[in-house]
């Protein structure tokens, strides 16, 4: 299973708003509508932002929503603040029964 | 709380097999599936592998299925992986992973280091 491909680094400016893409394949993201997204700052550990799409754990602020087209899910950040400088991540379960796989990462830069 | 404490990092020579563990606490530990996903330096993160909440059903990451197994001690709540035949590639931070049990990773452990070299 290949990984979900992601673009490699975006950035933004406080206040602003960024999209971070996430493709895949008729074999994940294209079937399901289970892809999350994950913040990873380094060091720590990843945290969840958004599962199915668009739902957003308990705590997680609504500057941070999620949206599926074909085998594309995109996450969307708005309002920037320099605290979401991190590496973010996608994930998919995929018709392969029981497995996952994720996106290679998206650095986000807070300029 | 949820808790996923991991055990301390390894060093190990190619070739090698490494035993981690995963003690949870602040859930049900069999009612959750659990996963394990690693992360090489500079890369992205890896899925694994997971394990049903009552250990029967095991499912692999397919370039790993014959090195890699997971179980499960109910009795104790931990969680173990196993990798055999260790290469310099497998070199990593490996994560013990909660599953929120709505196709989502919801808690993940601080993480083990493993390095691989001669």
């Amino acid at each position: 299973q290949s990984a979900l491909t992601q673009p490699a680094s975006v950035s933004g400016s406080p206040g602003q708003s960024i999209t971070i893409s996430c493709t895949g394949t008729s074999r994940d993201i294209g079937t399901y509508n289970y892809v999350s997204w994950h913040q990873h700052h380094p060091g720590k550990a990843p945290k969840l932002i958004l599962y199915k799409v668009n739902n957003r754990p308990s705590g997680v602020p609504s500057r941070f929503s999620g949206s599926k087209s074909g085998n594309t899910a995109s996450l969307t950040i708005s309002r920037l603040l320099p605290e979401d400088e991190a590496d973010f991540y996608c994930s998919s379960f995929t018709t392969t029964t029981g497995t996952w796989v994720f996106g290679g990462g998206t650095k986000l830069t807070v300029l | 709380q949820v808790k996923l404490v991991q055990s301390g990092a390894e060093v190990k020579k190619p070739g090698a097999s490494v035993i981690l563990s995963c003690k949870a606490s602040g859930f049900t530990f069999t009612t959750y599936y659990m996963h394990w996903v690693r992360q090489a330096p500079g890369q992205g993160l890896e899925w694994m592998g997971s394990i049903s909440p009552k250990g029967d059903v095991r499912n692999y990451q397919q370039t790993l299925q014959d090195r890699f197994s997971m179980t499960k001690d109910s009795s104790t709540r931990t969680l173990y992986m196993e990798l055999r035949g260790l290469r310099s590639e497998d070199t990593a931070v490996y994560y013990c992973v909660k599953d929120g049990n709505d196709f989502n990773f919801d808690y993940w452990g601080q993480g083990t280091l493993v390095a691989v070299s001669s």
